[in-house]
């Protein structure tokens, strides 16, 4: 089983800020990862996935300012100036070969 | 506008059975696979199951194989979780999930449902 590990469990900013969530895998997986978001007491929701040189995959409707980049076993999730509709619970997801399809533990963007 | 809609949660004793159901619109449901994550109270996401689109493939995490059972009716737009010899720590949050592609392998999950409370206690 692959396991995904997340950092920081926690980060505290400001609105218009920069936000940068880590993801690490226990092994390399290509550019096979999700991310998703979770707003409190809302199903979760597919932001972007699949990292590669020429971008990556943002999914309808997510603005431009959510960007993900990385390979192999480290990846980033970057939200370049924080809205007030950013604070929530962000999980990476391998997607790699087979399952089980394994989440990380999430970090939360709070102000 | 695709909409998925899960339904049959519950509280129910430990070793009883539940199913869930998700009822599916807005897209071609039997081009899809589908999946079903659940979170339990306060904590992370977790895989429980996947099936591909044709309902021949499917899979399931450690924590529920040979007790639950995926499933689905392409001409009802639905999809089924049997849920066996529960325990208190299948105690969650059960969402629906449509897959990008057909085959449950190598997907990411596009949409979601609200999600179905099961408790069992």
């Amino acid at each position: 089983e692959i396991v995904m590990t997340q950092s920081p469990a926690t980060l505290s900013v400001s609105p218009g800020e920069r936000a940068t969530l880590s993801c690490r895998a226990s092994q390399s997986i290509a550019t096979n990862v999700a991310w998703y978001q979770q707003r409190p007491g809302q199903a979760p929701r597919l932001l972007i996935y699949g990292a590669s040189a020429t971008g990556s995959n943002r999914a309808t409707g997510v603005p431009a300012r959510f960007s993900f980049s990385g390979s192999g076993t480290e990846f980033t999730l970057t939200i370049s100036s924080l809205q007030s509709e950013d604070f929530a619970v962000y999980y990476c997801q391998h997607y790699y070969n087979f399952p089980p399809w394994t989440f990380g533990q999430g970090t939360k963007v709070e102000f | 506008e695709v909409q998925l809609m899960e339904s049959g949660g519950g509280l129910v004793q430990p070793g009883e059975s539940l199913r869930l159901s998700c009822a599916a619109s807005g897209f071609a449901f039997s081009s899809y696979a589908m999946t079903w994550v659940r979170q339990a109270p306060g904590k992370g996401l977790e895989w429980v199951s996947g099936i591909s689109d044709s309902g021949g493939s499917t899979y399931y995490a450690d924590s529920v194989k040979g007790r639950f059972t995926v499933s689905r009716d392409n001409s009802k737009n639905t999809l089924y979780l049997q849920m066996n010899s529960l325990r208190a720590e299948d105690t969650a949050v059960y969402y629906c999930a449509k897959d990008s592609g057909k085959i449950a392998l190598r997907e990411v999950f596009d949409f979601w449902g609200q999600g179905a409370l099961v408790t069992v206690s």
